[in-house]
């Protein structure tokens, strides 16, 4: 069964600290590995990682897809409280996307 | 704002009722995707439409259908609704059948 696995569930930490967040898959024919930001409602597209493309980086956040250990990670550096979200994980195969169950971040100030 | 748009934001209904949800996508986009995000599952991939064509099915129960119309906007059809279909149902969309997708802010369903 596919699967995609999100660690922590949840972590708070303060303004300025950095954090990773995991994500690790089980699906046949991998395609791509995306990172959401939901807050309110509606997840944010962040990365998308392929074969081609492990590597990602915008401002504060990067990601590394790391295809041997079938995971990823995603960095934050010198967070801000605007970054408290859920953060979600999620595999492309043929043309569906799994999810992971999401890494709840709280930034203190 | 990432340009899908949904319609109504919030649906109160009764058990036994159907309701119609209704997402238009980003312009030029080809492909919709329909998704439920509920507290103990997490967000689950229902259907696909491609350009009007039905192109990938996930965890969609019997009672839910979609359509997407000539104008490339969709319809996810809900009958004989359960307490249990109360969610947050979301439309995607992408340019042609990409991984990458565009959340629309999405419909709260309730069903009393």
């Amino acid at each position: 069964e596919d699967k995609v696995v999100q660690s922590p569930l949840s972590l708070v930490v303060h303004e300025g600290d950095t954090v990773t967040l995991n994500c690790s898959y089980e699906v046949t024919n991998f395609r791509s590995l995306l990172w959401y930001k939901q807050e309110k409602k509606a997840p944010t597209f962040l990365f998308m990682l392929t074969s081609s493309g492990i590597e990602k980086k915008s401002g504060r956040l990067s990601s590394i897809l790391d295809k041997k250990e079938l995971s990823s990670i995603l960095n934050i550096t010198a967070t801000q409280t605007g970054d408290s979200a859920i953060y979600l994980c999620a595999v492309g195969y043929g043309n569906k996307l799994v999810f992971g169950a999401g890494t709840i971040l709280r930034v203190k100030s | 704002d990432s340009g899908v748009t949904q319609t109504p934001k919030h649906l109160i209904t009764a058990t036994g009722q159907r309701v119609t949800l209704r997402c238009s996508p980003r312009s030029g986009d080809l492909s919709v995707y329909w998704y439920q995000q509920s507290l103990d599952q997490g967000l689950q991939f229902l259907i696909q439409y491609y350009n009007g064509e039905e192109r990938a099915k996930g965890n969609i129960l019997e009672r839910f259908s979609a359509q997407q119309f000539p104008d490339l906007h969709s319809e996810l059809n809900l009958s004989s609704l359960e307490l249990g279909d109360s969610a947050l149902y979301f439309c995607a969309s992408s340019p042609r059948g990409g991984n990458e997708q565009f959340f629309g802010p999405g419909t709260r369903l309730t069903v009393l």
